[in-house]
């Protein structure tokens, strides 16, 4: 079955340390989105990414940076990580001028 | 600026009784997409239901309907027969241009 994965599930890293946190999709969808979940605040999108070698800025994206190279991957990276940055990181896809997006089950980072 | 709003912080309900969760939205563009999620305590984000802007009709799944009130801005969910599995965390939140926002969200309590 197709399905959109992310890993590791659980992080915990130190301050000023690189991290990066993996999705995977097998649904060829060329839509994909990085959130992060802060209590409060809902989901926030961080990234994004319509296709191969595009990616774009969202809402949140100071500290964090995404590269696509291929349909299936958006790696996002904290390329220094900060205590602010402690969150649950939701990764999503969608198909090409298809609004529904699929949610991986989330990245618990804790930044000590 | 675009906005989803979700003023209950917390709903109860009875098992068997229909519950609605109220969601409210701003935006000036005329192509939009409304959407519930659900995310029970695992954590993971759950697509539940989805109306577009020109869409004539109130969409449903199952159990689950949006009552979509457009000159009033307004996206609610009902829950009909509402079950203990249905406690949880509800989001709506709204797409434009693919890119989702969110609400702060409504925690849902089921009781016997």
């Amino acid at each position: 079955d197709a399905e959109i994965t992310q890993s590791p599930r659980h992080k915990i890293t130190e301050t000023g340390r690189q991290v990066t946190l993996a999705c995977h999709q097998t649904w060829n969808h060329n839509n994909m989105f990085w959130y992060r979940q802060d209590l409060g605040h809902g989901l926030r999108l961080i990234h994004y990414s319509y296709g191969v070698q595009d990616t774009n800025k969202g809402e949140v994206s100071d500290g964090y940076s995404v590269s696509r190279s291929n349909t299936e991957d958006l790696p996002l990276t904290l390329e220094s990580a900060a205590s602010s940055q402690t969150s649950v990181y939701f990764c999503a896809s969608s198909e090409t001028n298809q609004e529904t997006q699929y949610f991986g089950p989330g990245t618990r980072l804790l930044v000590l | 600026a675009q906005k989803i709003t979700q003023t209950q912080p917390g709903m109860f309900v009875q098992e068997k009784e229909a519950v609605t969760l109220d969601c409210t939205y701003d935006t000036s563009d005329p192509s939009y997409g409304l959407f519930w999620y659900k995310q029970p305590s695992s954590g993971e984000m759950i697509f539940l239901i989805y109306q577009g802007s020109y869409d004539q009709q109130n969409a449903t799944e199952g159990r689950y309907s949006l009552n979509f009130q457009k000159a009033r801005k307004s996206a609610n969910l009902v829950i009909s027969a509402s079950q203990l599995g249905d406690s949880a965390m509800y989001f709506c939140a709204m797409t434009l241009r693919f890119k989702l926002i969110f609400g702060t969200g409504t925690r849902l309590q089921v009781f016997p």
